[in-house]
């Protein structure tokens, strides 16, 4: 039922600007509201982007969400190795009248 | 702050029920949808349901449909997942998760999970 498309990898060095994608449609993305997790390994998904491109406390500003249309993006900037984890993309879709999460991106610091 | 526990996970043999619990403290349970999601070895996460703050409108992912069922006890601050004709694809860990806000939302706070095996 994963009808929101991540990329499966994204990497970069250490200070660079990493970009993951999410692409969904007018029922999911186009209308309502994107989320981002983060996944470190081992441990439950955290919450890192809510309603498109607001933090909750505590995440730090390198994390920024993004929306246009039916696709939605997570940046990283200031790339550090901590950073190295998988990411979701989750909205809710209108016609299914379900929750969807992409496939996740996995970030590897070069 | 905020606590999600889990419980009620173990090796199950296909076709049988199992009842997963999460304990929730920390915040009014009883205005607060609650979701669970679940992730099998190796795989990404997957929602399985979704129920509102008061029990009255529940939502199910398609590979889950007709054999769970979400519930909740206000009065006891719990949610529950009953799994039933379980399979051998429902191996995963189960987590439950807290709606970031009232009305509909998507998780913000998540358990850490409970693991569910199915196997012969």
């Amino acid at each position: 039922q994963s009808v929101l498309t991540q990329p499966p990898s994204a990497s970069g060095t250490p200070g660079q600007r990493v970009t993951i994608s999410c692409s969904g449609s007018s029922s999911n993305i186009g209308t309502n509201y994107v989320y981002w997790y983060q996944q470190l390994p081992g441990t439950a998904p955290k919450l890192l982007i809510y309603r498109d491109n607001q933090r909750p406390s505590g995440v730090p500003n390198r994390f920024s969400g993004s929306k246009s249309g039916t696709s939605a993006s997570l940046a990283i900037s200031g790339l550090r190795s901590e950073d190295e984890s998988d990411y979701y993309c989750v909205a809710w879709d209108d016609s299914l009248s379900v929750v969807l999460f992409g496939g996740g991106t996995k970030v590897t610091v070069l | 702050q905020v606590q999600l526990v889990e419980s009620g996970g173990g090796v199950v043999q296909p076709g049988r029920s199992l009842r997963l619990s999460c304990a929730a403290s920390g915040f009014t349970f009883s205005s607060y949808g609650m979701h669970w999601v679940r992730q099998g070895p190796g795989k990404g996460l997957e929602w399985v349901a979704s129920v509102w703050f008061d029990g009255s409108y529940k939502y199910y992912g398609d590979s889950v449909k007709g054999r769970f069922t979400i519930s909740r006890d206000n009065s006891k601050n719990t949610l529950y997942l009953r799994m039933n004709s379980l399979r051998v694809d429902d191996t995963a860990v189960y987590y439950c998760a807290k709606e970031r806000a009232r009305g509909g939302d998507l998780p913000e706070y998540w358990g850490q999970g409970t693991l569910v095996t199915v196997a012969s």
